[in-house]
């Protein structure tokens, strides 16, 4: 049972442009959401992470949106570059517990 | 100077033999895991171990034998190798269980025929 849902599969943006990829999840008692990102040959990394605690993280040209309310949590990428193409995870834990991933978005910043 | 490093990176072999893969982590955590990523690129987690104590055993078939001779190394061992199990297979680490950074290794490409 995917505990985690991630949309869109692929993503297609032009250099420049916003990047948004959206997750959603079910358990309530999740209280870290963290974002991979993996390169192709590579493996995942850690791109950034929230806390349910608050409703917006930025790193950068990347930022999280969390909505607690409807159980869904976005990344955005701001002024996307070629070098951000690449695969993304969103995932999400609760302490105690391993963590939850989602099944990728493939993202394709065109020059 | 890599953190979690994985040998081989590929693997090429034949329906039924048996192949192990070797991790090793020099970040001083206490955890490591296993996981398989398909062909989709979907990340499943097969096994966790926490100071060389197994703790998390996903539905795995018994094919798949991990061992961790210490905190900094852990190994995954398959018998009888069937073409399903063709995937990249990922070490990782992090410090303290169940935690969500996760630190991991650049994978191991195994290929059965």
């Amino acid at each position: 049972q995917q505990q985690v849902k991630q949309s869109p599969q692929s993503l297609i943006v032009q250099k420049g442009g916003i990047s948004i990829i959206n997750c959603a999840y079910e358990n309530t008692a999740f209280d870290y959401f963290p974002w991979y990102q993996q390169f192709p040959g590579k493996g995942p990394a850690l791109l950034i992470a929230i806390r349910p605690d608050v409703s917006e993280k930025k790193e950068g040209r990347f930022t999280i949106s969390f909505n607690k309310s409807a159980k869904q949590f976005s990344l955005h990428i701001m002024d996307s570059q070629p070098g951000d193409s690449a695969t993304y995870f969103c995932a999400a834990s609760r302490t105690g517990y391993a963590l939850n991933f989602g099944k990728g978005t493939s993202l394709l910043v065109t020059p | 100077d890599t953190a979690v490093s994985q040998t081989p990176k590929y693997l090429v072999t034949q329906m039924g033999n048996d192949k192990s893969i070797k991790c090793e982590q020099n970040l001083g955590h206490d955890t490591m895991y296993w996981y398989k990523q398909d062909s989709k690129k979907f990340l499943k987690i097969m096994f966790s171990y926490n100071n060389k104590e197994l703790i998390i055993n996903e539905t795995v078939p018994n094919r798949f034998s991990p061992k961790s001779p210490d905190k900094a190394h852990l190994n995954l061992h398959i018998n009888s190798l069937e073409l399903g199990d063709s995937a990249v297979y990922f070490c990782a680490s992090s410090q303290g269980s169940f935690s969500g950074e996760l630190f991991f290794g650049e994978g191991s490409r195994l290929t059965v025929l």
